[in-house]
């Protein structure tokens, strides 16, 4: 059964960092790119970073360019995203999501539950 | 970045409607779209790929169409489980753009 669980999430004042990790079974890891998507209260999702299968592609979105970095271990089939100069708007649930390659089209098939990464002071 | 625009944002339904869902993309993406259905506190499901093509264990009763700019989600009898946020996302480039959601309730 493929599974993803995120943790490392909790309270962080403004300003501060945390490091999320997800943990990957039931899947060969090293086969699957992976994103970092989150979402905050009440609203929608919002895709945060990515990350290619040997972890030589990386791209983020704008609102966490400079202050994110995402990372993998394949040995340890496990992603991490090292946040530092959090803000309050990035209060959100954080999910990894994997992606499947549909034939050339890519979609995010496997999600974890999410974490809650709250900051505030 | 590509912005995608779902329209509309919430609508009330019965046990049994028909309902369609739009999203529209500020360029075109083929048919890079991905439609998603959220549960309260729930990681969000993959529902279609592809703009169209169904994703395995889900109910045909889902169907998604559309290419180039504007795609449709249509529900062609809403259950009870249906009752859930719907988000379209397209995958046509590395940003991954999410729509708002369509919010389905009673």
């Amino acid at each position: 059964e493929v599974q993803l669980v995120e943790s490392g999430g909790g309270l962080v004042q403004p300003g501060g960092s945390l490091r999320l990790s997800c943990a990957a079974s039931g899947f060969t890891f090293s086969n699957y790119e992976i994103n970092w998507v989150r979402q905050a209260p009440g609203q929608g999702l919002e895709w945060v970073s990515y990350i290619g299968s040997s972890g030589d592609d990386i791209f983020y979105a704008d609102s966490v360019k400079g202050r994110f970095t995402i990372s993998r271990d394949n040995a340890k089939k496990s992603l991490s995203l090292q946040m530092s100069s959090l803000r309050v708007e990035d209060t959100a649930v954080y999910y990894c999501a994997r992606v499947y390659n549909f034939l050339g089209s890519p979609a995010f098939d496997y999600w974890g539950q999410g974490i809650l990464v709250t900051v505030s002071s | 970045d590509i912005q995608m625009t779902q329209s509309p944002s919430s609508l009330s339904a019965s046990v049994g409607d028909r309902v369609t869902i739009t999203c529209r993309a500020s360029q075109s993406i083929r048919g890079f779209l991905n439609w998603y259905q959220q549960k309260p506190g729930k990681a969000p499901k993959l529902l279609i790929y592809a703009a169209s093509s169904l994703q395995s264990g889900v109910p045909s009763r889902f169907s998604g169409s559309g290419s180039g700019t504007d795609f449709t989600l249509t529900i062609s009898s809403l259950q009870p489980e249906d009752f859930a946020t719907y988000y379209c996302q397209q995958s046509y480039s590395t940003s991954w753009t999410f729509g708002l959601g369509t919010k389905v309730e009673i």
